[in-house]
């Protein structure tokens, strides 16, 4: 596609329930990425996918959160019994470590998926 | 750890003024440097991208120029419009996938 797209773009959920959120990265990026955005405050590192290498997970906040990608294509974040201080903006974002031979790494973001967790 | 600092928190400006944004960070062994826009309730949009080997970059009305030897960018916005509130974010990238956000600068435009 022609840019990163993440589904659903809002979800409402019961505490105690699991959510699954999906990100569809820009075709042919290897780098991937996911940041969760409380309200009103910067963006939180949840993890990070590059090809077929082990993620990076240091930023996912408890057991509760895991993420999957297979290769380099979408990749699904999903969060067990959500309890009310998931609530926030989950962005995902991708990127080319490698671009015809040239070092870039320019990143683009989806328009995110908004959990509220009532 | 990289710290990235963006001074000011906000802004409010009339119509027509230049925007100067600050960002500053700590380690200066970065790969690149990344500004963006993001407006309420959306995703970040990217606005410039500059590499460690590069001093500044220009798109329309934007320029971002990068000090790496005082841990500095700044991003400038020629004549300012009311489209142009939001709020800018840097980000920068250290020599691996890692980057470190600044808590960004809201801008207002006053028409």
């Amino acid at each position: 596609g022609a840019g990163v797209s993440q589904s659903p773009s809002n979800k409402v959920t019961e505490k105690g329930k699991d959510v699954e959120l999906r990100c569809d990265p820009i075709s042919g990026h290897t780098a991937l990425y996911w940041y969760r955005q409380r309200l009103g405050q910067g963006l939180e590192f949840l993890i990070y996918f590059q090809g077929n290498s082990a993620p990076d997970k240091s930023g996912l906040p408890s057991d509760r959160f895991s993420a999957e990608r297979t290769g380099e294509s979408v990749s699904t974040l999903t969060i067990q019994r959500t309890q009310q201080e998931d609530s926030a903006v989950y962005l995902c974002a991708s990127s080319l470590h490698r671009e015809a031979g040239a070092l870039t790494g320019e990143l683009f973001f989806g328009e995110g998926s908004r959990l509220t967790v009532l | 750890k990289q710290e990235v600092t963006q001074i000011p928190a906000a802004l409010s400006v009339p119509e027509g003024e230049n925007l100067v944004l600050n960002c500053s960070f700590t380690d200066s062994a970065i790969y690149n440097l990344q500004w963006f826009r993001q407006d309420p309730g959306k995703g970040l949009t990217s606005l410039l991208l500059i590499q460690s080997s590069q001093r500044e970059q220009t798109s329309g009305r934007l320029n971002a120029s990068l000090d790496k030897s005082s841990g500095r960018s700044t991003l400038y916005i020629a004549a300012s419009q009311p489209g142009d509130s939001a709020t800018y974010l840097c980000a920068v990238r250290l020599r691996d996938y890692k980057l470190s956000f600044g808590a960004g600068t809201t801008v207002t435009v006053r028409a």
